[in-house]
């Protein structure tokens, strides 16, 4: 199968500071990956496609500068949330597939993250 | 754009049949995708339809029309673990999804 695993499964942390979440694909290798937001009792919206070794590419209405994505190798994307405010704390999703254009999707188990 | 449209709640009883429907509008459509999450879980892949038709996957099935913009899943023998909520996904350029607002199941007894 394709797994894909998220660290930490959930954090919480004091308003301005920064939080990192990994996106692991464990078994595969992954070009691309992409990172969701999703607020309580809400859809997923996409914020960003991320691509390894290139700049990811943002969702309109996404700050980049806030959230900051990095994809250094095929296994391998993170998220910063830079200077978190309580506006922030939702639940992050990230996913990936094995490459072809049409390849289904595999998600991250969540990353829940509440800002105080 | 794109949109998708999905009814925000459906609830039957166990052994039921029930068919979520999804309509969309959307610009360079690939397929549509549906996803069953669970509270405080991940989406999980159900289907995939690229071409029009019927896809089936033991209890649930989705179908596809690309003339009407169309396309359902079908859950059928409900059983209580099939209360989730359920997501249809337009699929795009790049293997971008963009999601519908989600169907609430709620199965009874």
């Amino acid at each position: 199968g394709a797994v894909v695993s998220q660290h930490p499964s959930w954090v919480i942390c004091k308003s301005g500071t920064s939080v990192k979440i990994e996106c692991r694909s464990l078994d595969f290798q992954a070009t691309t990956m992409f990172w969701y937001r999703q607020f309580p009792k809400q859809s997923l919206m996409l914020m960003a496609t991320s691509n390894e070794g290139s700049k990811a590419t943002y969702e309109q209405g996404v700050e980049k500068d806030k959230f900051l994505i990095n994809h250094a190798s095929l296994t391998l994307s993170t998220l910063t949330v830079t200077s978190a405010h309580p506006e922030d704390s939702s639940f992050y999703i990230c996913s990936a597939g094995r490459g072809a254009s049409t390849d289904t999707q595999y998600f991250g188990p969540g990353t829940r993250l509440t800002v105080l | 754009g794109q949109s998708l449209e999905q009814p925000s709640e459906v609830t039957a009883v166990e052994g039921a049949i029930v068919q979520i429907n999804c309509t969309y509008q959307t610009s360079g459509f690939y397929g549509l995708s549906w996803y069953q999450q669970h509270d405080g879980g991940a989406p999980t892949f159900l289907s995939y339809n690229a071409l029009d038709g019927l896809e089936e996957t033991g209890r649930f099935s989705s179908f596809l029309s690309r003339s009407d913009s169309y396309g359902y899943l079908l859950l059928q023998e409900l059983q209580m673990k099939d209360s989730a909520s359920y997501f249809c996904a337009s699929k795009a350029a790049g293997n971008k999804l963009t999601f519908g607002g989600g169907t609430r199941v709620l199965v009874k007894p």
